[in-house]
């Protein structure tokens, strides 16, 4: 299986700051990689596929790169509705796994 | 709109069996392929199961193989997911997800399973 390891585990900003959240996968996995957000009691929600696509009515404060192992999201301006924890997924190989998720918190 | 709907949660015994659904609507379920991602409390996400457009081809967590069933009726448009055998480990929100990059997610079911 493709593990996927996401750095750090939290994270402490302030509205305005930009952040930036690592992904690494245990072998490669091309561009097959995609970003949620999700906040408490809430469904995730897609921001990103294809490790660098925003899915439509993302904001483009929203950005990812990578390809091969590692990948990298960043959100720039943040404003309070970001405040959230952020998770990295790998789509190239089954079984599809999940990194162990970044909680963004106010600084 | 997209919408996705769960259904089917519930507390159930352990060893006992429960199904659940995803109604899909505002879109062509038939041609997608669709998820079922679940959330223990306080943890992460885990993927759970997958199921091709047109049923035809399914994968499987190891940690669900041979007791969690996928399947779909596209004439309803509706995913369901068959889960026997319930253990306590599988105490968690169940979501489905449209797309092999899960572009839209449902609200969630949540599943408990306990005496």
């Amino acid at each position: 299986d493709i593990q996927m390891t996401q750095s750090p585990s939290t994270l402490s900003a302030s509205v305005g700051d930009r952040v930036t959240i690592t992904c690494r996968a245990s072998q490669g996995i091309s561009n097959y990689l995609a970003w949620f957000q999700q906040k408490p009691g809430k469904a995730p929600k897609s921001l990103i596929y294809g490790a660098s696509t925003l899915h439509s009515g993302v904001p483009s404060k929203f950005s990812g790169s990578g390809s091969g192992t590692d990948f990298t999201l960043t959100i720039s301006g943040l404003q309070p509705e970001d405040f959230a924890t952020y998770y990295c997924q790998q789509y190239k190989s089954y079984p599809y796994t999940f990194g162990q998720g970044t909680k963004l918190e106010i600084k | 709109q997209v919408q996705l709907v769960e259904s089917g949660g519930g507390v159930v015994q352990p060893g006992k069996s429960l199904r659940l659904s995803c109604a899909a609507s505002g879109f062509t379920f038939s041609i997608y392929p669709m998820h079922w991602v679940r959330q223990a409390p306080g943890k992460g996400l885990e993927w759970v199961a997958l199921v091709s457009f047109d049923g035809g081809n399914k994968y499987y967590a190891d940690s669900v193989k041979g007791r969690l069933t996928i399947s779909r009726d596209n004439s309803k448009n509706i995913l369901y997911l068959e889960m026997n055998s319930l253990r306590p480990e599988d105490t968690a929100v169940y979501y489905c997800a449209r797309r092999q990059d899960f572009d839209f997610w449902g609200q969630g079911t949540l599943v408990t399973v306990s005496s």
